[in-house]
């Protein structure tokens, strides 16, 4: 089955610095990966996927995240917070190519303090 | 356009009562999907519904639960007999086609429900 790790239940970082969350998954075959974010009372929004190809992939709001099979990691980063990135961050697989359920990690909270 | 829209946003409810939860998916998005968000949890698959198919019913925690798709947009969740540990966020998505998560989910804003 497959399932995912965030190990940082909660992050701070100072606005301008760079962040980085961990994301570890279990999967049998070739995951597709996803990192959504949660902003309070809002809905999830997708950040960025990776499906196949280049390893490193760019997202919106400057954020990108490499996946890295060996280490079955997917983690994401930003250089440089902004303190609208506060918000809670969820790491996701889906199966591949007709599994069409998303197991996703149980979050990580951003602080951005100034 | 719209998004996906959840009523009500907040619902609190006694222990034993049952409960409605609705979602508006995106006009024109054949697969919904229902995920429930415990505290300090991920989200959880429910059930998951395409077109005209059978619904995807494997995520449900008991009976107590179920859900219908009408006209192949608006959808309902019911829970009856509420208990406690159904306190959660129920969070609805739609993609534009089902059957792989290939194809992007998009969120509603969830809602909120509490059982005293």
């Amino acid at each position: 089955a497959q399932s995912v790790t965030q190990p940082d239940i909660h992050i701070t970082v100072s606005e301008g610095a760079s962040l980085e969350l961990r994301c570890n998954y279990s999967y049998g075959a070739t995951p597709y990966l996803f990192w959504y974010v949660q902003s309070p009372g809002q809905g999830l929004q997708l950040l960025l996927k990776y499906f196949s190809g280049d390893t490193l992939v760019q997202g919106i709001k400057g954020f990108e995240a490499e996946f890295k099979r060996s280490q079955s990691s997917f983690n994401l980063r930003k250089p440089s917070v902004h303190w609208s990135d506060a918000a809670e961050y969820f790491c996701a697989v889906g199966g591949h190519p007709n599994d069409y359920k998303l197991s996703f990690g149980a979050g990580t909270t951003v602080t951005v303090r100034a | 356009g719209a998004g996906v829209s959840q009523s009500p946003s907040n619902k609190v409810t006694e222990k034993g009562k049952d409960v409605e939860l609705r979602c508006d998916p995106i006009s024109g998005h054949t697969a919904l999907y229902w995920y429930r968000q415990s505290l300090g949890q991920g989200l959880e698959f429910l059930i998951y519904f395409q077109g005209n198919s059978a619904p995807d019913k494997s995520g449900l925690p008991s009976d107590r639960f179920s859900a219908e798709r009408t006209g192949g947009s608006v959808s309902t969740l019911t829970i009856q007999r509420t208990q406690q540990e159904d306190s959660a966020v129920y969070l609805c998505a739609s993609s534009f086609e089902g059957g792989s998560s290939y194809n992007e989910q998009f969120f509603g804003p969830g809602t909120r429900l509490t059982v005293l």
